[in-house]
């Protein structure tokens, strides 16, 4: 089963800041098949990035994700207010479908 | 547009078993999968499983096998997720979600285990 740790745990920033979340995979996730989502209180997840770098239609572009292997990052390029919420990455190449522990963006 | 609509919150006590709806609104059913995750309260995404949505194949989580079933019913396209044996640990909120990678959300369903 492939184990998904990210970091870090909490990311404290102001509105305007750049931000990097890591995502780190126990082994390769074959096909760069994984995901970003993003949780803000009381709502559903929100897909923001699938294949490790393809964003959805109507996610900002400020959102990037980049990265293969066991390694990948989601970029927030300029904070908007709207951005501080909990940053989630699952691999779905392979049934567990894991998702990391999460990073809670905070202002 | 696309939406997935889960049933109302439920209540139940310890030993007891759940059963939660997901329906498909604005696509037509079609050869894709239905995850199931749950979240308990200030804790991270938890999978479950899949369903498969033409074929019904399923792939259960390890810890869930054994008193989680995933349906569905092609009739009326809604699909359920059955929980049995329910402890305090189960309480949680639970989405069920559209493809292999999520992209779409119900808006969860609050499953309250409590003597």
């Amino acid at each position: 089963e492939t184990v998904l740790t990210q970091s870090p745990g909490t990311l404290s920033l102001s509105p305007g800041e750049r931000a990097t979340l890591s995502c780190r995979a126990s082994q390769s996730v074959t096909s760069n098949y994984l995901a970003w989502y993003q949780q803000r209180p009381g709502q559903a997840p929100r897909l923001l990035i699938y294949g490790a770098s393809t964003r959805v239609t109507g996610i900002p572009d400020r959102f990037s994700g980049s990265g293969s292997g066991t390694d990948f990052t989601l970029t927030i390029s300029r904070l908007e207010p709207e951005d501080f919420a909990v940053y989630y990455c699952q691999q779905y190449r392979s049934s567990p479908q894991v998702f990391g522990q999460g990073t809670k963006l905070e202002i | 547009q696309v939406q997935l609509v889960q049933s109302g919150a439920e209540v139940r006590k310890p030993g007891a078993s759940v059963r939660v709806s997901c329906k498909p609104s604005g696509y037509s059913l079609s050869d894709t999968y239905v995850h199931w995750v749950r979240q308990a309260p200030g804790q991270g995404l938890e999978w479950m499983g899949w369903i498969g949505s033409k074929s019904g194949d399923t792939k259960y989580a390890q810890k869930f096998v054994g008193r989680i079933a995933m349906t569905r019913d092609t009739s009326i396209t809604t699909f359920y997720m059955e929980l049995t044996r329910l402890t305090s640990d189960d309480t949680a909120m639970y989405y069920c979600a559209r493809s292999s990678f999520c992209d779409v959300w119900g808006q969860g369903t609050l499953v309250t285990v409590s003597s």
